[in-house]
């Protein structure tokens, strides 16, 4: 059962307009929230990330949101470019007992910005 | 300064071998993880460790095992290796077991199972 869903594999944008990726999660129980970017051949990088206490964050040209009740959050890039072209994954973080976090990562949305 | 480090790249064993996988963290993390990722999936969570110590374990069969070293660098075993266990492996360092919002990824070992 995945807890962490990316519904759409695939996106494609103009260059200078809005991304928009998506992530559902199901586990409650998840306190944080991330976004990593992966080109191939390279480990994922983290982009950005939120803590479930806010709503909002923003790091330059990206921004996640949170919406709790929804168990829903979005990364916008605007604008997009190029070099944003890449696998985004939607990853959380649950305290797992132990000592311990586990990240959960949804399978990714590709995102192809065309110039 | 180096980032984080895997070996092999690539590896290519067949059915009933045993592989075993490096990872060197960087300079100053205690904490390294290992995921696979599957084709077409995201990472899978498989071990977490952090000063030599198991801090967590994903749902993943005995046939796989880890182990960190005093100097923090960190091998992961698996024996007895299926066709399913083909995937890409990750490893991930951090500087303690709570730092999971700033793990940063090695570019992995991409193993194929004959």
């Amino acid at each position: 059962d995945q807890q962490v869903k990316q519904n759409s594999p695939s996106l494609s944008v103009q260059e200078g307009r809005i991304s928009i990726l998506n992530c559902d999660y199901t586990n409650s129980m998840f306190d944080y929230f991330l976004w990593y970017k992966k080109y191939p051949a390279e480990g994922p990088t983290f982009l950005i990330s939120i803590s479930s206490i806010k709503d909002k964050n923003e790091d330059g040209r990206f921004t996640v949101f949170l919406n709790k009740s929804a168990k829903h959050l979005s990364l916008h890039i605007v604008p997009s470019q190029p070099g944003d072209s890449a696998v985004y994954f939607c990853a959380a973080s649950a305290y797992s007992g132990a000592g311990s976090y586990q990240l959960t990562f949804g399978k990714g949305t590709k995102l192809s910005v065309i110039p | 300064d180096a980032g984080v480090t895997q070996s092999p790249t690539h590896l290519i064993k067949t059915r009933g071998q045993h592989v075993t996988l490096r990872c060197s963290p960087i300079s100053g993390h205690k904490s390294v993880s290992w995921y696979q990722q599957v084709l077409g999936q995201g990472p899978q969570f498989i071990f977490q460790y952090y000063e030599k110590e198991e801090r967590g374990r994903g749902n993943f069969p005995d046939r796989f095992s880890a182990r960190q070293f005093p100097n923090y660098s960190s091998e992961l075993n698996v024996n007895a290796l299926l066709l399913g266990d083909s995937a890409l492996y990750l490893c991930a360092s951090s500087l303690d077991w709570s730092a999971y919002n700033e793990q940063f990824f090695g570019p992995g070992t991409r193993l194929t199972v004959l």
